[in-house]
C-alpha cells in the first residue's frame, strides 16, 4: 500500500538538532494532516492543510514548523525539541467534501534524546 | 469532558467468540463515523464507515444510535488476526476526533 508514504520511518534526533519529517500522497486528495501519537493517548491533530493552506494550527508549540509546498507534498520541520515530544508522527491525506475519509501513511516514530 | 470515549480493554477473547466495542461523542452534531484497525507499531487503517444508522461488512458490523450519541462495532467469529487497537473516529464538520482506542486480544 503507498497510497501515502512517509519518511523517514525512524528518527532519533539530540534537542538541538534540526531535521525534517516528510509526507506524500498519492491519491490525489486535496487535504494533508498531521498527527501526534504518545503511548496510551489519543491521536492529537496538529496541523490541516486544505488545498496548500494551512486551515488548522492546535496550539502547537513553535519548535514544530508545518510546510506544504502543493497537495501532494507535506513536510514537518523540526528544531530544538524535548524529550516530550518523542511519539509516532502519523501524516494523514483526504478528499474534501460529504463522507470525507482520512487515510493514514506509515508514520515516523521519533525519539528525542 | 473526551470528544470521544472508549474502553481502553483490553478485550481477551477466544477465537470464534463474538466481541462488541462501544464508543460515544460529545458533540450532538457529528455528521460521520468511523472504525479504524491500528495493530502495534502501525499506522490506523479504515476498517468501516458509518454514516447512516449502522453497516455491516463480513464479520463487521457498526451500529450508530446518533439520539444517544453512541457508536458500536460488533466482530463476529473473532479471528487471531483480528487482535489490534479498534480506533473509534467522529467526524465534527471536516474536523477528526479520535478515541484512544479499545485493545482485542483473541487467544488460540
Amino acid at each position: 500500500e503507498t497510497g501515502v508514504t512517509q519518511t523517514p520511518r525512524h528518527l532519533v534526533m539530540g534537542m538541538t538538532n534540526k531535521k525534517s519529517l516528510k509526507c506524500e500522497q498519492h491519491l490525489g486528495h486535496n487535504a494533508m494532516y498531521w498527527y501526534k501519537q504518545s503511548a496510551k493517548k489519543p491521536l492529537e491533530l496538529m496541523f490541516v492543510y486544505n488545498f496548500k493552506e494551512q486551515t488548522e494550527n492546535n496550539s502547537v508549540p513553535s519548535r514544530f514548523s508545518p510546510e506544504c509546498p502543493n497537495s501532494s507534498h507535506l513536510f514537518l520541520h523540526l528544531h530544538t525539541l524535548q524529550p516530550e515530544d518523542s511519539a509516532l508522527y502519523l501524516c494523514a491525506s483526504s478528499q474534501r467534501g460529504p463522507q470525507e475519509t482520512q487515510y493514514f501513511g506509515p508514520g515516523t516514530r521519533l525519539l528525542v534524546l | 469532558r473526551k470528544e470521544v470515549e472508549q474502553d481502553p480493554g483490553p478485550f481477551n477473547v477466544p477465537e470464534g467468540a463474538t466481541v462488541a466495542f462501544n464508543c460515544t461523542h460529545s458533540n450532538s452534531a457529528s455528521q460521520s463515523f468511523f472504525w479504524y484497525r491500528q495493530d502495534c507499531r502501525k499506522e490506523p487503517k479504515l476498517l468501516m464507515s458509518v454514516y447512516s444508522s449502522g453497516n455491516e461488512d463480513g464479520r463487521f458490523t457498526a451500529q450508530l444510535n446518533r439520539a444517544s450519541q453512541y457508536i458500536s462495532l460488533l466482530i463476529r467469529d473473532s479471528k487471531l488476526s483480528d487482535s489490534a487497537t479498534y480506533l473509534c473516529v467522529v467526524d465534527n464538520f471536516n474536523k477528526f476526533y479520535f478515541g484512544s482506542g479499545t485493545k482485542l486480544n483473541v487467544k488460540p
